[in-house]
C-alpha cells in the first residue's frame, strides 16, 4: 500500500522560508510511471496545485508561485521536498503531498496533510 | 478564482440523484484533457473518485459516475447516502498555464 507522509515545521515567520518533506513508502520515487506533487488548501478554501517533480528531477510549477517555489527529490531516501520562500500569511494552509499519474495527470495517493501557519 | 467552475453547493435527500458540474474552457477540458474527481470529507485528504472522465478506481461504488462533453464535465451520484456528504473537486490540465494541474473551486454536497 502506497503511503505518503509530510513532515516539517508547522510554524514559519513572515518573509522566511517554508520547507516540507514528503516520505514515500510502498512505492519508489524512482518509478517512471508517476510524478510527485505538492498541493495546498487554505482553511475553508479549495485545492491549489503548487508543482511537481519527477524521478528524473524535472520540475514544473504553478505560474502564480513559480518565483518562490523549488522542488527536488532524493531517491536514496525515497523522499521529495518543497521550499517556498518569502512566505506571508496568505501561504498559511494545509499542505499535501501526492502521487500523480504521468499519463492521466490524476492524483491517486495523498498524504494526510500538514497545517503550516505563517505568523510572527 | 478557479480555472474550473463548480457550483458552491448542492443538496439532495437520501436515495436521490445529484449532479455536480465542472465548467472549463478551450485550454483545459475543451482541449481534450481528462477530468478527474475527488471526494474530501472535512478534516481528511482528498480521495480519488473518478479518473479519466469516466473511470472508477477499485473500491469506489458504481453509484458514482462521471461524464464529459465539450468544455464541461459532470459527476453524478445516484442512490444518495448520508456518507456521501463531503466536498467534491474536479481537476484537469491547462495548456495555458505551463504544466499546470488545475482544480475546480469545490462543491459542498449536503445530504438532507
Amino acid at each position: 500500500q502506497v503511503q505518503l507522509l509530510e513532515s516539517g515545521p508547522r510554524l514559519v515567520k513572515p518573509s522566511q522560508t517554508l520547507s516540507l518533506t514528503c516520505t514515500v513508502s510502498g512505492d519508489s520515487f524512482r518509478s517512471g510511471h508517476y510524478f510527485w506533487s505538492w498541493i495546498r488548501q487554505p482553511a475553508g478554501k479549495g485545492l491549489q496545485w503548487i508543482g511537481r517533480v519527477s524521478s528524473s528531477g524535472s520540475t514544473s510549477y504553478n505560474p502564480s508561485l513559480k518565483s518562490r517555489v523549488t522542488m527536488s527529490g532524493d531517491t536514496s531516501k525515497n523522499q521529495f521536498s518543497l521550499t517556498l520562500t518569502s512566505v506571508t500569511a496568505a501561504d498559511t494552509a494545509v499542505y499535501y503531498c501526492a502521487r500523480g499519474d504521468i499519463n492521466w495527470y490524476y492524483f491517486d495517493y495523498w498524504g494526510q496533510g500538514t497545517l503550516v501557519t505563517v505568523s510572527s | 478564482q478557479s480555472v474550473l467552475t463548480q457550483p458552491p453547493s448542492v443538496s439532495g435527500a437520501p436515495g436521490q440523484r445529484i449532479t455536480i458540474s465542472c465548467t472549463g474552457s478551450s485550454s483545459n477540458i475543451g482541449a481534450g484533457f481528462d477530468v478527474h474527481w475527488y471526494q474530501q470529507v472535512p478534516g481528511t485528504a482528498p480521495k480519488l473518485l473518478i479518473y479519466g472522465n469516466t473511470n472508477r478506481p477499485s473500491g469506489v461504488p458504481d453509484r458514482f459516475s462521471g461524464s464529459k462533453s465539450g468544455t464541461s464535465a459532470s459527476l453524478t451520484i445516484t442512490g444518495l447516502q448520508a456518507e456521501d456528504e463531503a466536498d467534491y473537486y474536479c481537476q484537469s490540465y491547462d495548456s495555458n498555464l505551463t504544466g499546470s494541474k488545475v482544480f475546480g473551486g469545490g462543491t459542498k454536497l449536503t445530504v438532507l
